[in-house]
Parts: C-alpha cells; sequence; structure tokens
C-alpha cells in the first residue's frame, strides 16, 4: 500500500531532550515536506526537500534540523525541544512535475508535547 | 491580507444538503489542491486542478483562473463528510512550495 508512515505518533517530552520523528514513504516521491499545525494558524511549512541531499527551509525551520540520506526518508530532528514545539506535525510526500507538485500524500501527524 | 483566503470558516448543515466550500487567491498559481482532514487528524489530499473541473463521487472541485477562486461542493452531504477542508495554491513564483488557506470547519448534523 502506498503511504507515507510517521513515528511516532504521540510523544512526550521534556524540554531540552533531543528527539528525532520518522517519516518514510514506500512511493519514491522526490518532494517531501515538514509541516506543523496549531491552533488558527493551520499548517506552516518547517522544511521541505526536493530529493536526496536537497534540503531547504520553510517558514518556521528555527529549533527544526531535517536530512535526506536516502530518498524514502525524511526525519525530522528537535536538537532541544522548547514548550513552543508542542504542536501536531505532518510529513507529506510527492512526485514532483513541472513547475508543480503532483497532489500530496501525508503521514498520519504527530502529537508531540514538549513539557 | 492573506494570499489564500477560504471562506466559510466554519459551516454547520444539515444531513442532505448541498454544501459550496470557496478558495480565493491572489498569486499566480500552477495549481490548486483541496484537501479534507478528519477530527482525528489525518489529512487526505482530495483534488489537484490547474482548470476546470474535477468529480469524484459526490465531491465536485471547479477552479475559475481568470478570477483566482475554486469552490468544493458536496452534493447529498452526509455526516462523515464532516471535516476541515483546506485550500492550497502552488505559487507560480516560489518553485513546488503551497501557500495553505486556514481551512473550513465542516459539521453536518443528521
Amino acid at each position: 500500500e502506498a503511504q507515507v508512515t510517521q513515528n511516532p505518533r504521540y510523544l512526550i517530552t521534556v524540554t531540552g531532550k533531543k528527539l528525532t520523528v520518522t517519516c518514510s514513504q514506500n512511493m519514491n516521491h522526490e518532494y517531501m515536506s515538514w509541516y506543523r499545525q496549531d491552533p488558527g494558524l493551520g499548517l506552516r511549512q518547517i522544511y521541505y526537500s526536493m530529493n536526496v541531499e536537497v534540503t531547504d527551509k520553510g517558514d518556521v525551520p528555527e529549533g527544526y534540523k531535517v536530512s535526506r540520506k536516502e530518498k524514502r526518508n525524511f526525519p525530522l530532528i528537535l536538537e532541544s525541544p522548547s514548550p513552543n514545539q508542542t504542536s501536531l506535525y505532518f510529513c507529506a510526500s510527492s512526485l514532483r512535475g513541472t513547475g508543480r507538485v503532483l497532489g500530496y500524500t501525508f503521514g498520519s501527524g504527530t502529537r508531540l508535547t514538549v513539557v | 491580507k492573506n494570499e489564500v483566503e477560504q471562506s466559510p470558516q466554519n459551516l454547520t448543515a444539515q444531513e442532505g444538503e448541498f454544501i459550496t466550500i470557496n478558495c480565493s487567491y491572489s498569486v499566480g498559481i500552477s495549481a490548486l489542491h483541496w484537501l479534507q482532514q478528519h477530527p482525528g487528524g489525518g489529512i487526505v489530499s482530495l483534488f489537484m486542478l490547474s482548470s476546470g473541473k474535477k468529480k469524484h463521487g459526490r465531491l465536485i472541485a471547479t477552479i475559475n483562473i481568470q478570477e483566482k477562486h475554486s469552490s468544493l461542493h458536496i452534493t447529498a452531504s452526509h455526516p462523515r463528510d464532516s471535516a476541515v477542508y483546506i485550500c492550497a495554491v502552488c505559487d507560480m513564483d516560489s518553485n513546488y512550495q503551497l501557500i495553505w488557506g486556514a481551512g473550513t470547519k465542516l459539521i453536518i448534523k443528521p
């Protein structure tokens, strides 16, 4: 089944303790992206990747790192999480067309709480 | 002013009603997406449009490029259609980036 797998679904952690949220897709998609969703603010892009070893900042990259060593994986790393990073996180992937992204497949989301 | 505006923000309707959700945008786009987010949080891509109209089951999406406007219609609405519907546009100038609307929360009552 074609899908984007995100883990974990739920995570409660303490301030400053490094964590990684994993994202893996099995559709050979070039484009992958991380979003956070907060009440009243909608989806905001954190980082995206056009292809292996190509990553770029989105709208809210501060406090996050990503890597794209393989096409299928795009982990989100919080080196020193803070309470303002408490949010619902989504990973998404897509094929790239000419000048646009061709439809999105989203992961199930990760609800992160930093205390 | 937001580059992508959705209306209404909230919509409550009775089962069976015809539903329309609107999306207006101010940038040049290469495509427009409609997505659905269920109460559990999962997001599903419904349509990607660059012109005209698409239909999938009871869902219909239209786009008017000249007027920079798109609509999502739901015919014979059902309580399971209750969700947040999100419009996002692919900005021509920003190389695959999506600009997101704030979403429309739809509740269909039995």
